[in-house]
This record gives C-alpha cells, structure tokens and sequence, in this order.
C-alpha cells in the first residue's frame, strides 16, 4: 500500500504570505496524486488533479506540481478564504489512499 | 445541474447492515468510475470502494478494513450507486461521501452512526 505523508499537520499563516505543503508517497505513483480543499462540514472541492492540472473555477493562486514520490500545492497569496484541510490522494495504486491533511489557519 | 444526492444512513447497532445510495445527475454517469470515501468525526478522509464503468469491465476494489463487509455497486439505468454495508463495527462510524474523483464531484455526505 501507498502511505503518503503530508509535511506538516498544521500550519498558522498570514493573509497574502505563500504556502506550501508538500506530499511524500512511499513509493513512486507517476502523476495519479490530487490535491483537495475541505473546509469545516462541507465535502471536498478538487483542487489539482494529476499533480499540475489546474480545475475550473478554482482560482489560480493554486499550483500544482510534483511526480514520482515528491509532491507540492502552492498557494500564492493566500486569501482569508483558503482557512481549510488540505489533502492529497494518489490514485496510481490500489488501495487509494490520502494523505493525513494539513490544517491551515489564517492569523 | 451536475450533482451527486446522497440518501441512507443513520443509526445501526454493531453487526447490523445499512444500504447507502447516490443519485447523479447532470453527467454520463453510464461512463464514470464512481468511489465511496469516508471521514470518521474530527478526522482525514478515508478511501473506501471504488466500480468501473460496466463498459470498462464494471469491476469493484476495496480498501483493506472494508474488504469482505462491504458491497459497491451500481444501477445504470437508474444513474445510481449504491454502497451495502455488513458486519458494521463501531470504527465504520463516518460521514460517507460518493464521489467521481476526476471530475471533482462529491456527493454532500450521509452520517452512519454504528453504536448500541
């Protein structure tokens, strides 16, 4: 099974500060990792999928980039709004798995 | 409008079976590759079944502590899915969302409580 770790838990930062949370996988996946935004008893909203591609209606300040086992989300000017768990999810190999998600607070 | 309605759920004593539902709309569903995922209170998301589309062979994969209690499964002609949950155990307790990964649809998730 692929475990994938996430570089912090949790993370307080400022408005307007860039961010960014890496995601390790325990072995090579390609490209097949997304990243999700879920913000408090709402569902997750998909960010990036296969690690670069930009989704529709999200708002540019979030990248992507990463393969292999090595993986970043960039938040560029962070907003007030983006307070949330982040996660990724790999879907290069069963089982899926997610990694444990970072909680980023706004100061 | 493309979305995901989730029905089922609740209560149910350890050992007792819940049948969760997913009705979609506004997409192909006859062509997705539909997945269950779940968050159990205050924590991650956890991946749980996902079914290919019967047109990629219509085959199912589960997550390890489902494996053998849990049933995904789909009705095309009805545009739905459905996860059949057995054996239920305290740890299943989780808020179940479906969800078509690629493209970025979930369900808005159902509570199953497991407790005497």
């Amino acid at each position: 099974e692929v475990v994938l770790t996430q570089s912090l838990d949790f993370q307080s930062v400022t408005p307007k500060e860039k961010v960014t949370i890496t995601c390790r996988a325990s072995q090579s996946i390609g490209s097949s990792l997304h990243w999700f935004q879920q913000k408090p008893d709402q569902s997750p909203k998909l960010l990036i999928k296969y690690a670069s591609q930009s989704i529709s209606g999200v708002p540019s300040r979030f990248s992507g980039s990463g393969s292999g086992t090595d993986f970043t989300l960039t938040i560029n000017s962070l907003e007030a709004e983006d307070a949330a768990a982040y996660y990724c999810l790999q879907t290069g190999t069963l089982p899926f798995s997610f990694g444990q998600g970072t909680k980023l607070e706004i100061k | 409008e493309v979305q995901l309605v989730q029905s089922g759920g609740g209560l149910v004593q350890p050992g007792g079976s819940l049948r969760l539902s997913c009705a979609a709309s506004g997409f192909t569903f006859t062509t997705a590759w539909m997945n269950w995922v779940r968050q159990s209170p205050g924590k991650g998301l956890e991946w749980v079944a996902r079914i290919k589309s019967k047109t990629d062979g219509g085959t199912t994969d589960y997550a390890g502590p489902v494996k053998g209690r849990f049933t995904i499964s789909r009705d095309d002609s009805k545009n739905t899915l459905y996860l059949q949950m057995n054996s239920l155990k305290s740890e299943d307790t989780a808020v179940y969302y479906c969800s078509e990964i690629g493209l970025g649809l979930w369900g808005q998730g159902t509570l199953v409580t497991v407790s005497s």
